[in-house]
């Protein structure tokens, strides 16, 4: 069955600093990957999506990048942190399934910006 | 461009009592909406899809183009259905999402 995992889970760092989330998917292949921010009384917002490997698409001008190195990888990072990109990150995927996408979420990593 | 407007915050309920959580989008495209939930320390999940037009753990939710909207209800609200419920529109290629900002139900004695 398919698994998508996320890490760290929780992640406190200081502003100015560097970021990396990392997520990954088992047991499919060429998935659409998804990177959500949920921010207080925000919803979810899409940050970047992929279709393929190497592929970034960027929904909102932001202070973060993403890559997608390998089929089943996605990385969201940052060169430098502010404090406005204090958030709850959501990894998902979705690939085609009895007629339409249907997207699957990670447990989430939780970032505080000090 | 695409919005989901979710009015409520919060919905709180008597068990028993009947729920109604509203949605409304703007999409010039052909809409295809779905309703996902969030229980308490579990993974964000699809409830249901317009496309399917079933009945989820009770819910149903009927697309009204007319009006935009797409509210889930239920008519007999159980305590398990406590949770944050996300009203999503696909959109464009790669299937992408774009959520209400949602609202948390919550059901009491």
């Amino acid at each position: 069955s398919q698994t998508i995992h996320q890490w760290p889970a929780t992640l406190v760092q200081p502003v100015g600093s560097p970021l990396s989330l990392e997520c990954t998917v088992e047991g499919t292949s060429n998935p659409n990957l998804y990177w959500y921010r949920q921010a207080a009384g925000r919803g979810l917002q899409l940050l970047f999506y992929s279709v393929g490997i190497g592929q970034i698409s960027s929904e909102v001008p932001q202070n973060l990048s993403a890559s997608r190195p390998q089929d089943r990888q996605f990385i969201l990072s940052s060169k430098k942190l502010l404090l406005s990109d204090s958030g709850f990150y959501l990894c998902a995927w979705s690939v085609l399934g009895q007629g339409f996408y249907e997207q699957y979420f990670g447990p989430g990593t939780r970032l505080t910006v000090t | 461009a695409q919005r989901v407007t979710q009015p409520e915050k919060l919905l709180s309920v008597f068990k028993g009592a009947p729920v109604e959580l509203k949605c409304n989008y703007s999409y010039s495209g052909s809409p295809e909406l779905f309703w996902y939930v969030q229980y308490s320390r579990q993974r964000l999940q699809l409830l249901l899809r317009h496309i399917s037009r079933e009945s989820i753990k009770g819910f149903t939710a009927d697309l009204n183009k007319g009006e935009t909207s797409f509210h889930l209800k239920k008519p007999f609200a159980q305590e398990e259905d406590s949770a944050m419920y996300y009203c999503a529109l696909l959109t464009g290629t790669a299937s992408k999402l774009t959520f209400g900002t949602g609202t948390r139900l919550q059901v009491t004695l």
